[in-house]
């Protein structure tokens, strides 16, 4: 069965640069989930996207921006990079909003390793 | 703060016998409990899930219980075997007005002596 793909895997920046972060929703999925995950820690909810308006917020900084296209993927802009931006990205989608809403049927990619230096 | 509060960190149990993971919550507005499983290098995958209105959910080897006067749930894996290593967060949502805003907890790493 298809999967969240999220590209690149692994990217590797420095400090101030910029990253770009993509995530392909599996098909017929139309919302989309943005967290991060630093070293030994919980997922941390950064976004999320309902048909390419964005339907929640969390603690993503200003830094970072995302949206979500016509064809339901996503992409995830991050700027200025910091030291402490090193996480693992993961993206997530759910076949609708309800779903994703009431059941917390969340489909997780692989995830994007970011490791800024 | 963490509004989910998971433990143990580490569980290390021999194969065949019970893991138990054991989380606590405060924010009454969470009305999901879904338990995620995270192998290494790989996202988090949807295990078992249950709502407050039932204090028990079994699907084969995993049960969750949940307290709801208490605000607590747990994990139980009965029978356990050394593929069952992995992260276990537990989570929260409050469905009515987060979409899809997990809130985990800090996670338990499960390991499994064969």
């Amino acid at each position: 069965a298809a999967g969240v793909i999220q590209s690149p895997r692994h990217l590797i920046k420095e400090k101030r640069e910029t990253a770009t972060l993509k995530c392909y929703p599996i098909p017929r999925h139309d919302t989309v989930y943005w967290y991060q995950q630093g070293p030994g820690q919980d997922p941390q909810f950064l976004i999320s996207f309902y048909e390419k308006m964005q339907s929640d917020k969390g603690s993503i900084p200003d830094r970072f921006s995302a949206q979500q296209f016509s064809d339901y993927h996503s992409e995830l802009n991050m700027s200025s990079l910091e030291l402490g931006d090193s996480a693992l990205y993961f993206c997530a989608s759910s076949p609708d909003l309800v779903a994703g809403a009431i059941t917390g049927e969340l489909f997780f990619g692989e995830g994007s390793r970011l490791t800024v230096l | 703060q963490q509004q989910v509060k998971q433990s143990p960190q580490s569980l290390i149990v021999q194969k065949g016998g019970i893991s138990i993971i054991n989380c606590a919550y405060e924010n009454t507005a969470f009305d999901y409990f879904p338990w995620y499983q995270q192998f290494p290098g790989k996202g988090p995958a949807l295990l078992i899930a249950i709502r407050p209105d039932v204090s028990e959910k079994k699907e084969g080897r995993f049960t969750i219980s949940f307290n709801k006067s208490a605000k607590q749930f747990s994990l139980h894996i009965m029978d356990s075997q050394p593929g069952d290593s992995a992260t276990y967060f537990c989570a929260a949502l409050a469905g009515g007005t987060s979409y899809g805003k997990l809130t985990f907890g800090q996670g338990t790493i499960l390991t499994v002596h064969p």
